[in-house]
């Protein structure tokens, strides 16, 4: 059974530094594309970026290039998103999910529970 | 950025209903769309990709249609689980936008 379990809530000041994980199991790691998505509170759902831990190849949306890393540890199975100064507007909730397709259809079929972001003075 | 537009923005309905929601892209995406069901409080929920294509374990009730700019979510016989919100997204080009989400409420 695929798995993707994201890191704990995350309460943290404007201009901190901060790094969430999501750990997979459960199918090989670095054979599948690794994605993020925000969602901030009451709104919809926004495609921030992937990653495929076989290589690290990563692609990020434009909206969030330069905004946000996106990482992996295939030794851990884990990825990563990591802000390096983090402002109030990065206050969403954000999942992992893995991002499936045979070539050409694309889509996440394997979502992690969420991480919550809080960022306020 | 191809944008993608969902109508209704809510909807209310009740059980037993047959409810259809529609997604529009800003330029054709072929059949590189797919559906999501979010319930309050969940992760998202991969429902169709391809346009039509079932996920495994979805119920037959769920289906996709259409190609190019125009896409539809049809579901046959409304259940109490099925009150959530529902979002499109095109798989054609980065980024991969999805849609502002149709939120299904009980009538």
């Amino acid at each position: 059974e695929v798995q993707l379990v994201q890191s704990g809530v995350e309460v943290k000041k404007p201009g901190e530094s901060l790094k969430i994980s999501c750990k997979a199991s459960g199918y090989s790691f670095t054979n599948y594309w690794i994605g993020w998505v925000r969602q901030m509170p009451g709104k919809g759902l926004e495609w921030m970026g992937i990653i495929y831990p076989g290589d690290s190849d990563s692609r990020y949306s434009p909206s969030f290039q330069g905004q946000v890393t996106i990482s992996a540890d295939k030794s851990i199975t884990t990825a990563y998103l990591q802000w390096s100064s983090l402002k109030a507007s990065d206050t969403a909730m954000y999942y992992c999910a893995r991002w499936r397709g045979d070539g050409y259809y694309f889509y996440f079929d394997s979502w992690g529970q969420g991480t919550l972001v809080t960022v306020s003075s | 950025d191809i944008q993608m537009t969902q109508s209704p923005s809510s909807l209310s309905a009740s059980v037993g209903d047959r409810v259809t929601i529609t997604c529009r892209a800003s330029q054709s995406i072929s059949s590189y769309l797919n559906w999501y069901q979010q319930r309050p409080g969940k992760a998202p929920k991969l429902l169709i990709f391809a346009a039509s294509s079932w996920q495994s374990g979805v119920p037959s009730r769920f289906s996709g249609s259409g190609s190019g700019t125009d896409f539809t979510l049809t579901i046959s016989s409304l259940q109490p689980e099925d009150f959530a919100t529902y979002y499109c997204q095109q798989s054609y080009g980065n980024p991969y936008t999805f849609g502002q989400g149709t939120k299904l409420e009980i009538k």
